[in-house]
């Protein structure tokens, strides 16, 4: 298996401008989850989704961030307009049901707003 | 609210040595699950070791172990024999039995290994 994907890996852009990040979780896989990983305040769950439906956003940090499930296999995170504080790495993460199950994670995607 | 913490900002290690990394949670919870995390470079998050709450045996994965204190409220990592590979932030995790997907970490240990 591939693991999960996320695309891009980089992404520089300037402040204003809309970002979309993707995600492709593990065939399979009925829950995804989007986190952001900061200096200052580490790994913080954004939101996730079960069977493509939006369950918990309340770690969305403001009107300008959205997410996706438009199918089993893809998501998308959406920022706009960005803000330089919005400079993170941002984390997709999948996993099957089960009492025992763990979330598997992407490589992330390093975002800097300029 | 469940709070992880990890005490430990940096940590160091020479091969072939052993090192506990720290960690401590709250919960009002009796059922849950503890994690532990590695961060190398790359930026992968990679599970290293799971502990059930309800098991009083202390889970063991190769080199790494953790010892468990549920009435303290502790949940240690040893990595024994340390490789130069170990080197990453390691990342403590908890997560409810009764909310499972909501994952909560700490603020992270940073290992070096020093050759």
């Amino acid at each position: 298996d591939a693991g999960v994907i996320q695309s891009p890996r980089h992404e520089v852009t300037e402040m204003g401008q809309e970002v979309t990040l993707r995600c492709k979780p593990i065939s399979g896989h009925n829950s995804l989850f989007w986190y952001r990983q900061t200096m200052m305040r580490g790994l913080e769950l954004l939101i996730y989704f079960n069977n493509n439906v939006p369950i918990d956003d309340s770690g969305m940090p403001e009107d300008r961030f959205s997410a996706k499930m438009p199918n089993a296999s893809f998501s998308t995170l959406k920022i706009q307009p960005s803000e330089p504080r919005d400079s993170a790495v941002y984390f997709c993460a999948s996993r099957t049901s089960g009492r025992v199950y763990e979330q598997f994670f992407g490589p992330g995607t390093r975002l800097t707003v300029l | 609210a469940q709070t992880v913490t990890q005490s430990q900002p940096e940590m160091s290690v020479q091969e072939a040595e052993t090192v506990t990394l720290s960690c401590t949670y709250d919960t009002s919870e009796s059922d849950y699950y503890l994690f532990w995390y590695k961060q190398p470079p790359s930026r992968q998050m990679i599970l290293v070791i799971r502990q059930e709450a309800y098991k009083q045996q202390n889970a063991t994965e190769n080199r790494f172990s953790v010892n468990f204190q549920k009435a303290a409220k502790s949940f240690s990592l040893k990595i024994s024999d340390s490789q130069l590979g170990d080197a990453a932030m390691y990342f403590c995790a908890y997560r409810s039995v009764s909310l499972p997907d909501k994952l909560i970490f700490g603020t992270g240990t940073r290992l070096q290994v020093f050759p």
